[in-house]
């Protein structure tokens, strides 16, 4: 059965850079559309970028446009995303999901503050 | 981008029938925009219950039926459990340029 485990959450100041990892296991990862979604603290889930398959097609929240980069490393079945300029309001559980979100990672935690 | 809007609570009887519904500010939902419909418990990551409309996965409850209704998405729960007292939200696909959930629905069995 597959399975998506995040990492690379934590604690950066504003303006600080993370990079999110997701990797997969029990699935044919090249074979996924990606998806990263994230959830503020008590708040709903917001959608925050997909991936095609062979990383040609990204599309992005308005939101994260021009800061946020999402990546895919079909050889090591792994998700990045690349978090850059974070601010406050990027504060969240960022969860990866895939195939057509029958998959769904625990999630990690990204909190911006000083 | 589009806002997709939904129910934000809705309160149902235990055996009841109860159907959320999932609009876009950009006109009606059609099976274009692919709905999905996912359901979340406090503490835990969201579960996918229909994709495309109408498709259940092999975990999805018989009662849990997607469909398009009046212009908008639809999840339709026929005799609720007291475990399906949970979050529930809607992702919308906008071709060529995204997707957006609506923001919850909380769903009360009570």
């Amino acid at each position: 059965e597959g399975q998506l485990v995040e990492s690379g959450g934590g604690l950066v100041q504003p303006g600080g850079s993370l990079r999110l990892s997701c990797a997969a296991s029990g699935v044919t990862f090249s074979g996924l559309w990606m998806t990263w979604v994230r959830q503020a603290p008590g708040k709903g889930l917001e959608w925050v970028a997909n991936i095609n398959q062979d990383g040609s097609a990204k599309y992005y929240v308005d939101s994260v446009k021009g800061r946020f980069t999402i990546s895919r490393d079909n050889a090591k079945n792994s998700l990045f995303l690349r978090l850059n300029s974070l601010r406050a309001e990027d504060t969240a559980v960022y969860y990866c999901s895939g195939g057509q979100f029958s998959l769904w990672g625990q999630g990690t935690l990204v909190t911006v503050s000083s | 981008q589009a806002v997709v809007t939904q129910e934000p609570s809705v309160t149902v009887s235990p055996g009841g029938t109860v159907t959320l519904t999932c609009g876009s500010s950009t006109g009606a939902v059609t099976s274009s925009h692919s709905p999905y419909w996912l359901q979340q418990k406090p503490g835990q990551a969201p579960r996918t219950l229909t994709y495309d409309t109408s498709n259940r996965y092999s975990w999805t409850p018989a009662r849990f039926s997607g469909s398009l209704l009046g212009g908008k998405a639809a999840l339709t729960l026929s005799g609720a459990q007291p475990e399906d007292e949970a979050d529930y939200y809607c992702y919308v696909t906008y071709s060529g340029v995204g997707a957006v959930f609506g923001g919850g629905t909380k769903l009360t069995v009570l």
